[in-house]
C-alpha cells in the first residue's frame, strides 16, 4: 500500500530564517508530486508540481522553491522566511494520467 | 484566473437529514470536478468526482453537474456525525499542470 509522509509535523521559525520541508511517497513508482499551501482561513493553493525527478514547475510565486532529488521525495524550501509564509503545507501525489490527488498529513508552519 | 465559490459557508443539519452543498466555478474547461473532505488539521481526502453533465451516485453521496451554468452540487443522504468536516469543491485542469482549484469550503456539522 502506498504511504505519504511529511516532515516535520510542525515548525515555529523566525522571520528571515531558512526553511526546508520534506515529503516522501512509498509504494508508487514515478508519481506526479505537488506542493500546496493553505493560509489560515484561506483556500488551498497549488505551489509546485513535478512529473519526474529533477523537473519542477512553479505555479504560484511565494518566494519558495521546490526540488525533487529522488523519484519518491519532494522538498520545499526557502532561504528567508516571511511572515506571510505561515500556514499549512500539504504534499500530494497522483498517478500519471489520473486526476485524483492523494494528500499527506501536512506540516503546520508558524513564522514569528 | 479560475475562481471557485462555495455555499453555504457553514451548514448545520440533524443526524439522518440530507446535506446539500453548492459550488460554482468560472472556467468551463475543467475536465472533472472533485469533492474533497477535510477534517481539522488533516490533509483533504477525495470523496467523489464527476466529468459529464448529469448526476453520479456513490453510496450516500450524489453529485450533480451542470456545465452550462458552471454549477455542481453534493448531496449527502442520511448525514452522520462522522460526516462533520469541511467539504472542498475542486475543478481539475489537466492541461495546466494537473491543477486542482479549490474553493474555500463548506463547514458541515451534523448534530446527533
Amino acid at each position: 500500500a502506498q504511504t505519504i509522509h511529511q516532515w516535520p509535523v510542525a515548525e515555529i521559525k523566525a522571520v528571515g530564517s531558512p526553511l526546508s520541508l520534506g515529503c516522501t511517497i512509498k509504494g508508487k513508482s514515478s508519481p506526479n508530486l505537488y506542493w500546496y499551501w493553505q493560509a489560515t482561513g484561506g483556500t488551498l493553493q497549488q505551489l509546485f508540481y513535478s512529473i519526474t525527478v529533477g523537473q519542477v514547475e512553479s505555479v504560484v510565486q511565494l518566494n519558495l522553491s521546490a526540488s525533487r532529488p529522488k523519484d519518491d521525495q519532494f522538498i520545499l524550501s526557502t532561504e528567508k522566511l516571511l511572515l506571510s509564509h505561515s500556514g499549512f503545507y500539504l504534499c500530494a501525489w497522483s498517478l500519471q494520467g489520473y486526476a485524483e490527488q492523494f494528500f499527506g498529513p501536512g506540516t503546520r508552519l508558524t513564522v514569528l | 484566473q479560475e475562481k471557485v465559490q462555495q455555499s453555504p459557508e457553514s451548514l448545520i443539519v440533524p443526524e439522518g437529514a440530507m446535506s446539500s452543498l453548492n459550488c460554482t466555478f468560472s472556467n468551463s474547461a475543467s475536465q472533472s470536478i472533485w469533492w474533497y473532505q477535510q477534517h481539522p488539521g488533516k490533509g483533504p481526502e477525495a470523496l467523489i468526482s464527476i466529468f459529464s453533465n448529469g448526476n453520479k451516485k456513490e453510496g450516500r453521496l450524489t453529485v450533480y453537474l451542470n456545465r452550462a451554468s458552471l454549477h455542481v452540487s453534493l448531496h449527502i443522504r442520511d448525514s452522520q456525525p462522522s460526516d462533520s468536516a469541511v467539504y472542498l469543491c475542486a475543478p481539475f485542469y489537466g492541461s495546466s499542470g494537473n491543477k486542482l482549484i479549490f474553493g474555500i469550503g463548506t463547514l458541515l456539522s451534523v448534530k446527533p
